[in-house]
C-alpha cells in the first residue's frame, strides 16, 4: 500500500494567501485526522472525520480554517487568509474500521511570510 | 484533564538499552502507543499496548504499562544510530479515536 499521501510536501506563502492542503488516505480507511505540529504546542487534533463526517473539529483554531472530506479517498484542509503563525507541519492520518492503528502521511510544511 | 508527558532527551551509547518514559493522566484511556519521528518525515506507529496489559514485546522494544502509577515506558534493546530519533507517547481517549501526544522525547545514540 502507498501509505497516506499528503500534498504539497512544502508550501510557501504571503500572508493573507489562500492555503489548501490534501490528503489521500489508505484505501480501505473509513476515518481520517487532521493534525498540527509545532514547536510551541507539539502536536493537535485539528478535525476527525468518519466515513467523511466531521465528528470533532473542535480542535480547528478559528474560523480561518476549514476541512472537507467529499469522497473516501481525498480530503482537504483550507486556511483563509493565511497568518505567519499558521506556520507549522500539518500532518494527515487515517484508520480503519477498528481505529486503534493511526497511520501518518509525511506531512506538508507551512510557511507563512 | 488528558495530559501527557515525556522527558525531552535522553543520550545513550551504541549498543546499550534506552529506556523512554511516559506518565498519563486519564485512566480511561484505552490503548496507549509509540511513535517515531525521524528528521523531516512523518509519525511511523511502533507499537501499541492495550490497557488491561502490562507488558509487549516486540523484536528489540519492549512496552511495559503501570496502569496504577498511569506510567508507560519503551525500551529499545540494543540501540543503534538509526534509532536516533523523537520518540511520541500517546493515549487513545475522548470516546473515540482520539489521540493525546506527549511533547516527544529526542534519543540521540552516540558511539
Amino acid at each position: 500500500d502507498a501509505g497516506v499521501i499528503q500534498s504539497p510536501r512544502h508550501e510557501v506563502t504571503e500572508m493573507g494567501q489562500e492555503v489548501t492542503l490534501r490528503c489521500k488516505p489508505i484505501s480501505g480507511h473509513n476515518s481520517l485526522f487532521w493534525y498540527r505540529q509545532t514547536m510551541m504546542r507539539g502536536l493537535e487534533l485539528l478535525i476527525y472525520f468518519n466515513n467523511n463526517v466531521p465528528i470533532d473539529d473542535s480542535g480547528m483554531p478559528e474560523d480561518r480554517f476549514s476541512a472537507k472530506m467529499p469522497n473516501a479517498s481525498f480530503s482537504t484542509l483550507k486556511i483563509q487568509p493565511s497568518e505567519p503563525r499558521d506556520s507549522a507541519v500539518y500532518f494527515c492520518a487515517s484508520s480503519n474500521d477498528r481505529g486503534y492503528e493511526q497511520y501518518f502521511g509525511p506531512g506538508t510544511r507551512l510557511t507563512v511570510t | 484533564g488528558e495530559d501527557v508527558e515525556q522527558s525531552l532527551f535522553l543520550s545513550v551509547r551504541e549498543g546499550d538499552s534506552s529506556v523512554i518514559n511516559c506518565t498519563y493522566t486519564d485512566s480511561s484511556s484505552t490503548y496507549l502507543y509509540w511513535y517515531k519521528q525521524e528528521p523531516g518525515a512523518g509519525l511511523q506507529l511502533l507499537t501499541y499496548i492495550f490497557s488491561n496489559m502490562d507488558m509487549k514485546q516486540d523484536q528489540r522494544l519492549t512496552v511495559l504499562l503501570n496502569k496504577k502509577d498511569k506510567h508507560l515506558s519503551l525500551r529499545i534493546a540494543d540501540t543503534q544510530t538509526g534509532d536516533s530519533a523523537i520518540y511520541f507517547c500517546a493515549e487513545m481517549t475522548g470516546g473515540y479515536n482520539k489521540l493525546i501526544f506527549g511533547a516527544g522525547t529526542r534519543l540521540a545514540v552516540h558511539p
